[in-house]
């Protein structure tokens, strides 16, 4: 166990759908990241939050996808109008930041299923 | 082009042997480099990070960094089956973003 955890653990939902997923992370870390991995693929960024502000969002990201961490503590992915593309293990992780060195230490992960 | 590649493997050692993973990377401003272990169906699991040129020990892991070819590897000596997973190599990239290669399978046969 990291310190980073992750609700729900699993979701199903059906196609077009809007589902919410939440990140706890190591209280201390001010970096916050969110992942996609779908099977036999590594982690695929994102987003990340520096304390409370999003400082990069993918450019692979569909506009359906929006994230926030509002006090700088926990942070929240929502999809909109889910897809069954959308079906993934949707990691969060954390780091103390901002230094390029800090290490992340990730959560156990929600995995979505969108039928 | 990839930002991070890795033999997808499978790869097979017998207990005992050394097992050898490897990984380029394509941005050569990249300063932070990691290795992650993660078994079928959990989140990866930090194991070991280099940020300078050269070999770093910990306990029964290595890691290498040659940054001048832009490569980075991961040595497990000992291997035991419980080493079998999949093992992702990460890179800061210079605009800190994480990128990860797609792993590399490693089955450690008894």
């Amino acid at each position: 166990d990291t310190g980073v955890s992750q609700d729900p653990r699993h979701k199903i939902t059906k196609r077009g759908q809007n589902v919410t997923f939440r990140c706890d992370p190591i209280s201390e870390h001010n970096r916050l990241y969110w992942y996609r991995q779908t099977l036999g693929q590594g982690p695929e960024f994102l987003t990340y939050f520096q304390n409370e502000a999003q400082l990069e969002k993918s450019r692979l990201l569909s506009d359906r996808f929006s994230a926030e961490r509002p006090k700088g503590s926990f942070s929240t992915l929502e999809i909109q109008r889910t897809e069954q593309g959308d079906s993934a293990m949707y990691l969060c992780a954390s780091s103390l930041g901002p230094s390029s060195y800090n290490e992340q230490f990730f959560g156990p992960g929600t995995r979505l299923t969108v039928l | 082009q990839k930002e991070v590649e890795q033999n997808s493997g499978p790869l097979s050692v017998p207990e005992g042997a050394i097992a050898s993973l490897n990984c380029t990377y394509s941005d050569r401003g990249s300063q932070s480099f990691f290795w992650y272990r993660q078994y079928s169906g959990k989140s990866p699991e930090l194991i070991m990070f280099i940020y300078s040129n050269g070999d770093k020990e910990d306990g029964r892991f290595t890691a290498q960094l040659n940054k001048a070819s832009q490569y980075v590897s991961l040595l497990i000596r000992d291997s035991q089956p419980s080493d079998s997973a999949t093992y992702l190599c990460a890179v800061i990239g210079t605009g800190n973003q994480f990128y990860f290669g797609t792993g590399t399978s490693l089955t450690v046969i008894p």
